[in-house]
This record gives structure tokens, sequence and C-alpha cells, in this order.
């Protein structure tokens, strides 16, 4: 059974900080997915990791996937307000139409 | 534009009742999922559809059921609704195993 840790489930942190949101996961998955929700919104795709090593940067966020320590991390850099909002990552299922298992998320609260 | 749509947007429901929760998708994807959301669990996965007559267990199926009759639309019922199915539920469909797109979500309360 495919498990997902995420740490840590609350962060607050002041704007101009870096940070890192970690994701763990149990078995082998070569696609692992980083969503953003605000409240009461549906969720939004920020990156998508296919292969071991991979990276992806989009603003002050960056994404890695190291599959063979199965584990993605996702950093801020120097956080502003706007940032604030819950951060999940969801692992994909092998197979011929992957389900995905998401982690608990991440609040994170960018403080001024 | 393609979408992915569900009704309704909120519901209020007596223990007991059944209730049906629209989703509705114009992107022609073959995968449909339903996935609920609780505080402290992210999303977990209901029931999930590869297909047209094709329903699957998710990891909290009990109390859920689902029916493909086509494409676009796969509906989520709760037989007989109780206070533990209050939660925010999402529908998702994916093509070729790669993107998800999330619907908005609908929130279910049962008193």
């Amino acid at each position: 059974e495919l498990k997902v840790e995420q740490n840590p489930l609350f962060l607050s942190m002041q704007e101009g900080k870096n940070y890192t949101i970690y994701c763990n996961y149990s078995t082998t998955s070569d696609r692992l997915y980083w969503y953003r929700q605000d409240p009461g919104k549906s969720l939004e795709s920020l990156f998508v990791l296919l292969s071991n090593g991979a990276v992806k940067q989009e603003g002050r966020l960056m994404a890695s996937l190291d599959t063979k320590a199965r584990l993605s991390t996702l950093h801020i850099t120097a956080a502003v307000h706007d940032l604030s909002a819950t951060y999940f990552c969801a692992v994909s299922s092998s197979g011929s139409a992957r389900q995905l298992t998401f982690g608990s998320g991440t609040q994170l609260t960018v403080l001024p | 534009d393609a979408e992915i749509t569900q009704s309704p947007r909120h519901k209020i429901t007596e223990t007991g009742r059944q209730v049906t929760l629209a989703c509705h998708q114009t992107w022609n994807h073959n995968n449909m999922f339903w996935y609920r959301q609780d505080l402290g669990h992210g999303l977990r996965l209901i029931h999930y559809s590869y297909g047209v007559q094709d329903t699957n267990k998710g990891e909290v199926s009990d109390g859920y059921s689902v029916s493909r009759s086509n494409t676009e639309d796969l509906p989520l019922t709760l037989e007989s609704a109780a206070s533990s199915q209050t939660s925010v539920y999402f529908c998702a469909s994916s093509a070729s195993n790669y993107g998800y797109t999330f619907g908005s979500g609908t929130r279910l309360t049962v008193v």
C-alpha cells in the first residue's frame, strides 16, 4: 500500500525567508505531483515530476524528485504573502490508470 | 473550453437519506476519480473509473457507490448518509495518466 508522508503539516514563515516542504513515499513510483489549494477552492496543479533528478521551478517555488530516496521537496525562496496556501504532494500508482495518493498537506502561512 | 463541473456546490442532508453528487467533464477523459477531503487526511480516494461501465473501489469506499454509463459523468451516491460522511468531495479526471483536472468540490454536511 502506497503511503505518502508530508512534513511539516503547519508552517509559519516570515516574508523573505526560505523554507522546504518534504514529501516521502513508501513504494516505487515515477510520478509525483505538487498542488496548491487556497481556502474553499479546488486544487491547482503546480508541478509534475516524472523522473529521478527532475527539478522544476516556477517563480519562488522549486520542486525536485529523488526516486531512489523516495523523496520530493518543494523549496520556497524569499516567501511572499501570496504564497500562503495549503500545499499537497501526491504520488501516482503504477498501472494503466493511475490513482493519486495524497500527503496530508502543509498549511503555509507567510507573515509580513 | 473543456471543464469539469460538480454539483451541487453545497448540500445539507439528513442522516439516512440517499444523496447523489454529480460530476461532469467535457475533456473526453477516460479516467475519473472521486476523493474526499478531511482535515488532517489530505484527499482520500473513494472510487474511480477507467471508462464506461468500469468502476473500482478506492481506499474509503464503504457507504459509497458510483456508476459510469457514459464518458462524461461519474455520479457519486451515498446510499444512506452518515455524519462521518460530512466532508468536501472532489471529482477529478485524467486522460493519459499524466495530468489530473479537479472539479471545484462539493461541501456535504450530514445532520
